[in-house]
């Protein structure tokens, strides 16, 4: 079993839509939680981040974390062409200090 | 957020010759910094880890002596593709933090390696 598990996607939403983006891990240990946006060719930039269960707000972005499933959300309102790109979910802790990632998840975000 | 900056973005060589990639913190100290590679529609895999003044560890199955890693400073770390061969040609991402678990790490902008 991965550590992290992500659905590859591609995910296509027309303009406006709310996006859901779902990761779940393996291991109860994982203390803290991230989401990263890539675009193509592109290092990862940070979206959000958060350690412990419950919502995290920011602008259009809320971050979820559910600890007991072991489930990780990223919801986008009022999807723009210019999210598109890959979302990719990062999780570390335990016995380590690394980045753990999910595979991405490749949005398209349509005018 | 902090900067990193990763320098070259892109690299072409020829097959059997070294190539150098730079990734630097430019306004904090990045105490560990990580080397990833990603392929095509692939996540990123991490390559090492290297903490300033110390040897890098290197995850399983990547050569230390194809990838050598070198964190001389607390703001530069070096990735140094050794004899490269057309199978290295990737996506090289450098990623830099503070040695505390609740911090953030910032990652480069990426090298693009091809291999010919």
């Amino acid at each position: 079993q991965k550590e992290v598990e992500q659905d590859p996607g591609p995910l296509s939403v027309p303009e406006g839509a709310i996006v859901s983006l779902n990761c779940t891990y393996s291991n109860s240990a994982f203390q803290y939680f991230m989401w990263y946006r890539q675009y193509s060719r592109k290092g990862p930039e940070l979206l959000m981040y958060t350690y412990s269960s419950g919502n995290k707000e920011d602008g259009r972005f809320t971050a979820q974390v559910d600890k007991s499933s072991k489930y990780i959300s990223l919801f986008i309102r009022d999807s723009q062409p210019s999210d598109s790109a890959t979302y990719l979910c990062a999780i570390k802790g335990g016995a380590t200090n690394k980045l753990i990632f999910g595979t991405g998840t490749l949005l398209a975000v349509q005018p | 957020g902090a900067v990193v900056s990763q320098h070259p973005s892109r690299v072409i060589c020829k097959s059997g010759t070294s190539v150098k990639i730079e990734c630097r913190s430019l306004d904090f100290q990045a105490t560990t910094m990580f080397w990833y590679r990603q392929f095509p529609k692939q996540s990123l895999m991490l390559m090492a880890t290297s903490n300033e003044g110390s040897k890098a560890t290197y995850e399983q199955g990547v050569e230390k002596d194809k990838f050598l890693i070198n964190h001389a400073s607390l703001t530069l770390s070096t990735l140094t593709v050794t004899s490269a061969h057309p199978e290295d040609s990737s996506f090289y991402i450098c990623s830099a933090a503070q040695l505390r678990p609740n911090t953030e790490a910032f990652f480069g902008q990426g090298t693009r390696l091809t291999v010919v």
